[in-house]
Parts: C-alpha cells; sequence; structure tokens
C-alpha cells in the first residue's frame, strides 16, 4: 500500500471557524509533512514531522497548528483563517527524515480549502 | 537563500524528445529529485540522482552535474498525458527539506 490518504477532499469556511485536516498513511513511514500550494505554484512546506516529533515549522502562523497523533496519522488544525490561506493543502511521507530518503516523498490528493 | 532555476513552459509534439533543465546553489548540496504534477493531482516522485551521471526508469531519464550545478530531466518518446507541470527540487545536507524549484508546464502536442 503506498498511499496517503487526506481528508476531506474540499472544505470552505469563514474565518471565524475552526477545522481539522486530516492525513493517514500505512506504509511505515517515519516522517510526514504538510505543504500549502497555491495555482501554479511550487508546494511550499510548512511542517515536517520525524519520528512523531515536530522537527521543522518554516514560520507558520499560529493559526496553523500540526499534531502527529501517531506514526500513521498527521493533523492540521486551522483556526481564525484569512481569505490569502485558501489554497491546497498536501500531506506527504517519506521512509525518513534522512538526507536521501526526503527525496522520495509519497504525496496526498490533498485538501483544496476555501476560506471566505 | 537557496534558489532553483528552471524554465516557466515547455512545449513538444507526440513522439518527441525533451529535456527541461534545472540550477542549483552548490553550497552544502545533497541532491535532486523530479516531480511531476498533472492539473489537479498530486505530486508524483519520478526519480533522484545524488551523484553525477544518467539514472534511466523508463521513458525518463535524469542526469546530474555536481560540478556545474545543474541537473535535467529527459523524456522520451513523449505522449499527450506526459503534459503536465514537473518540478526539480533540492535538499542540502542535513537540511531535512526538500525545497522545490517553481515548476516547468510541459505541453505536449499532437
Amino acid at each position: 500500500d503506498t498511499e496517503v490518504t487526506q481528508t476531506p477532499k474540499h472544505l470552505v469556511m469563514g474565518m471565524t471557524n475552526k477545522k481539522s485536516l486530516k492525513c493517514e498513511q500505512h506504509m511505515g513511514h517515519r516522517a510526514m509533512y504538510w505543504y500549502k500550494q497555491k495555482a501554479k505554484k511550487p508546494p511550499e512546506l510548512m511542517f515536517v514531522y520525524s519520528y512523531e516529533k515536530l522537527s521543522i515549522n518554516e514560520s507558520v502562523p499560529s493559526r496553523f497548528s500540526p499534531e502527529c497523533p501517531n506514526s500513521s496519522l498527521l493533523n492540521l488544525h486551522l483556526h481564525a483563517l484569512q481569505p490569502e490561506d485558501s489554497a491546497l493543502y498536501l500531506c506527504a511521507s517519506s521512509q525518513s527524515s534522512g538526507d536521501r530518503a526526503i527525496h522520495e516523498q509519497y504525496f496526498g490528493p490533498g485538501t483544496r480549502l476555501t476560506v471566505t | 537563500g537557496q534558489s532553483l532555476e528552471q524554465p516557466s513552459e515547455v512545449t513538444a509534439v507526440e513522439g518527441a524528445i525533451v529535456q527541461i533543465n534545472c540550477t542549483y546553489q552548490t553550497s552544502g548540496f545533497y541532491g535532486l529529485s523530479w516531480y511531476q504534477q498533472h492539473d489537479g493531482g498530486a505530486p508524483t516522485f519520478l526519480s533522484y540522482n545524488a551523484l553525477d551521471g544518467l539514472e534511466e526508469t523508463g521513458r525518463f531519464s535524469s542526469f546530474l552535474s555536481r560540478s556545474d550545478s545543474y541537473g535535467y530531466l529527459l523524456l522520451q518518446e513523449l505522449q499527450m498525458k506526459d503534459s503536465a507541470s514537473y518540478f526539480c527540487a533540492v535538499s542540502y545536507n542535513q537540511g531535512g527539506k526538500l525545497i522545490f524549484g517553481q515548476g516547468t508546464e510541459l505541453s505536449v502536442k499532437p
């Protein structure tokens, strides 16, 4: 099974809402990632978890709060978002966060988020 | 910062060969990989190079020259389904992350 799943596929939320994005993988991967992608742009790294510990936070605003409950699951909690946060949010995983392993990342289909 | 350069758009015809170049900053460089992303889809890993030379996977090959801080993705026998965005991505020693280029949009015409 080389699949990363993400729910929901689409999400529309108001600026005062709280919502969560979910990501799951069953490949035994120990590194998991959140990316944000705008149209016609590359994926932009937000967070990296390695062995369930947050290892990289790319200076993401606190209205985005990641959580890794176990080695298979990754959540992204959203609160008080702005319209400019509308984007495709991609989850990915790799075997580890080692120098070689990070190059082979498996991406989920993404959650398309619209903030109104 | 650590910048990557790749062409924004490339157009080719079915059956042709196309090369997408990527240049990167040298200091601390570890490796380079390539991802394909169709419109509305997720990025998919294509290939990885850490040492100089050519890596071949079916119709796709990737090349790296560390001395020139340059790599390319070569797509042969182009098919319509190869129309997609292609991203090069690099990592730096113990950086723990990939840095993606801006992407090259490949259009394959009949």
